[in-house]
């Protein structure tokens, strides 16, 4: 296994039209993250994964905004009826719970510009 | 609501000096975790620190989490050009992170 995978790297949309993204966790990992990074910023915090089962969202995150993990494994999230001010870095992260560790292991990230 | 202060917020510095930088909260953290990211690029994980006081190393890079919970300093000690970046804090249990400190190299 070699990380945290995203996809597509890059997606450029017009206003009004939906996206989604695809983020695949490492393999072993139980919990699945979703964030938004904008220009000089730090990431974030969308929304989260144990398992299938979404257990937090951000304010940040708006009815416009879905996601979903339905086998506890990959996990998309879906942006409806696009706007500018959603362009940013989308990122994932993954992590296993049950250990000491929480460390999460972030992805190279989706990149949205919204025209 | 919680939030993580990084400073400074952009370093200059010439190749072969060392670096410091912090992160300061108002609130307790459990887990501190210092990441890297080039542009384009997610967060890299550096060091994570998990008990106060905890002084960890990784390569030429030193992290400690403060005595309090509430701080954690990062050092990178000789610099060279590919440690230019943004380097970021991060806090634990619901995760935060700062603005970053970016880190520029003088030839």
């Amino acid at each position: 296994d070699t990380g945290v995978s995203q996809d597509p790297r890059h997606k450029i949309t017009k206003r009004g039209q939906n996206v989604t993204f695809r983020c695949d966790p490492i393999s072993e990992h139980n919990r699945l993250y979703w964030y938004r990074q904008t220009l000089g910023q730090g990431p974030e915090f969308l929304t989260y994964f144990q398992n299938e089962a979404q257990l937090e969202k951000s304010r940040l995150l708006s009815d416009r905004f879905s996601a979903e993990r339905p086998k506890g494994s990959f996990s998309t999230l879906e942006i409806q009826r696009t706007e500018q001010g959603d362009s940013a870095m989308y990122l994932c992260a993954s992590t296993y719970s049950g250990g000491a560790s929480q460390t999460q292991y972030f992805g190279p990230g989706t990149r949205l510009l919204v025209l | 609501g919680q939030q993580l202060n990084q400073s400074p917020q952009s370093m200059f510095i010439q190749e072969g000096e060392d670096v410091s930088m912090n992160c300061t909260s108002s609130s307790i953290f459990n887990t501190w975790l210092w990441y890297k990211q080039d542009p384009g690029e997610g967060p890299v994980l550096l060091i994570a620190l998990y008990k106060a006081g905890e002084l960890t190393s990784n390569g030429r890079l030193t992290a400690q989490f403060g005595i309090t919970r509430k701080d954690s300093f990062l050092n990178i000690s000789a610099s060279i050009p590919s440690d230019v970046g943004i380097y970021f804090c991060a806090g634990y249990d619901k995760i935060i992170f700062g603005k970053g400190t970016r880190l520029h190299i003088l030839p």
